[in-house]
């Protein structure tokens, strides 16, 4: 039984990149979750799917934030013209709406905008 | 708005002592379910407990036990007998709706320092 995986675990960029991230849930797990957490906070949420259907995105995904989960399966999160600001660990988790939906979390994307 | 407050910043025990990491939260919401995570130095975040609005016993797994008073609104967690690998970041964290698979909001965490 597999968790959650992200890829990559790690990624230094310069400002003004576009960078993507990617995310496998458990496989019978219909809902995925973006989160991201700067150093000495907790997570704060970002955006989530139920299958491909992208239901709620916060207000700190600003324009230069794109998420994507086109077959239901893995998510892609894409940040563009990165800024320094951006800098933190971005976290997926993922749930199973069927049942008492507990999210469970991979290990974490670290971004380094430099 | 839903919140999750931990005020509790850093704690420090000697091996052994218990601990208790304090939770409390705000929802307008009647239906909603309370968790914990802990984060270990490696980063990713465990499950440890959900709890749903509706629940209020007491629950214990092995050294851990948590306590949910709605008339407080608080969830707090204990930590018996503490051991070295209890060191973390522990999270509280809230989900409204029926299900508790709803976004999750989580407190700011309480860094738990176990000294050998």
């Amino acid at each position: 039984d597999t968790g959650v995986s992200q890829n990559p675990r790690h990624k230094i960029t310069k400002r003004g990149q576009n960078v993507t991230f990617r995310c496998d849930p458990i496989s019978e797990h219909n809902r995925l979750y973006w989160y991201r957490q700067t150093l000495g906070q907790g997570p704060e949420f970002l955006t989530y799917f139920q299958n491909e259907a992208q239901l709620e995105k916060s207000r700190l995904l600003s324009d230069r934030f794109s998420a994507e989960r086109p077959k239901g399966s893995f998510s892609t999160l894409e940040i563009q013209r990165t800024e320094q600001g951006d800098s933190a660990m971005y976290l997926c988790a993922s749930s199973d709406r069927d049942i008492v939906g507990t999210q469970y979390f991979g290990p974490g994307t670290r971004l380094l905008v430099l | 708005a839903q919140k999750v407050t931990q005020a509790q910043t850093e704690i420090s025990v000697v091996e052994k002592e218990d601990v208790t990491l304090d939770c409390v939260y705000e929802t307008r919401d009647t239906t909603y379910y309370l968790f914990w995570y802990k984060q270990p130095p490696s980063g990713e975040l465990v499950f440890l407990i959900r709890r749903n609005s509706f629940d209020e016993q007491n629950e214990i797994s092995g050294r851990y036990s948590w306590n949910f008073q709605k008339s407080t609104s608080s969830f707090n967690f204990t930590i018996t007998a503490s051991q070295v690998v209890d060191s973390a970041v522990y999270f509280c964290a809230l989900s409204e709706g029926d299900f508790g698979n709803e976004k999750l909001t989580f407190g700011t965490g309480t860094r738990l320092t176990i000294i050998p």
